[in-house]
């Protein structure tokens, strides 16, 4: 089992700040996943990264970025929050072909 | 587009059944599959994964694959209230440029009655 820390776990914030989601993982996995989802929804792939210095967009579209700069560290970051954005965001990761874990979730609130 | 169907549910067992999960995906090149169970208001927790065609056992859980009939399926024996979640089905292709991720479908929710 993988160990996946998100901060911050929860996130009530106004309109048009900037925030940043935190999530790093100590197992050493190449890939990294940042997911969206809504209560009593699917999840959305929002974000991946396959290595250092590797980002892809996912299916659904999303105002956020990443970056991967550390193996372990992917950020992701809202520029300027909207009450839209209101989710819960979960990161996860594997190594090579082993299986994907979950880190905690973050929610998010845009007042 | 890859598709992974799931019975939307909710499923409703009482405790001491045994349930039965199914998925079925849409592509063929699929090669490892995953079940996750995901408490209300919690992150997706891994509690199986299978590669091979056939059944794979783990406690009170098994997972059956069937690559011909592109079909998966997860049975939880002696079904207890604390089982009581969203499993989502996931498949992944893993070569070509989508090594790696994951396709989920929408999840079905059980329900185990004491």
């Amino acid at each position: 089992e993988a160990d996946i820390y998100q901060t911050p776990r929860y996130l009530v914030i106004g309109t048009g700040k900037k925030i940043t989601l935190e999530c790093s993982q100590t197992m050493g996995h190449d890939k990294m996943y940042w997911y969206q989802q809504d209560p009593g929804m699917e999840l959305h792939l929002i974000h991946y990264s396959y290595g250092v210095n590797s980002t892809e967009k996912g299916d659904l579209s999303s105002e956020s970025t990443v970056s991967r700069i550390r193996t372990e560290h992917f950020p992701l970051t809202l520029e300027s929050a909207r009450p839209s954005h209101t989710s819960q965001y979960l990161c996860a990761s594997n190594g090579g072909l082993g299986p994907q874990y979950f880190g905690p979730g973050t929610r998010l609130l845009v007042l | 587009q890859k598709e992974v169907e799931q019975n939307s549910g909710p499923l409703s067992v009482p405790e001491g059944a045994i349930a039965s999960l199914n998925c079925t995906y849409s592509d063929r090149g699929s090669q490892s599959f995953f079940w996750y169970r995901q408490y209300s208001g919690k992150s997706p927790e891994l509690i199986m994964f299978i590669y091979s065609n056939g059944d794979k056992e783990d406690g009170r859980f098994t997972a059956q694959l069937n690559k011909a009939s592109q079909y998966v399926s997860l049975l939880i024996r002696d079904s207890q209230p604390s089982d009581s979640a969203t499993y989502l089905c996931a498949v992944r292709e893993d070569r070509g440029s989508t090594l790696g991720r994951l396709y989920f479908g929408r999840g079905t929710q059980l329900t185990v009655w004491p």
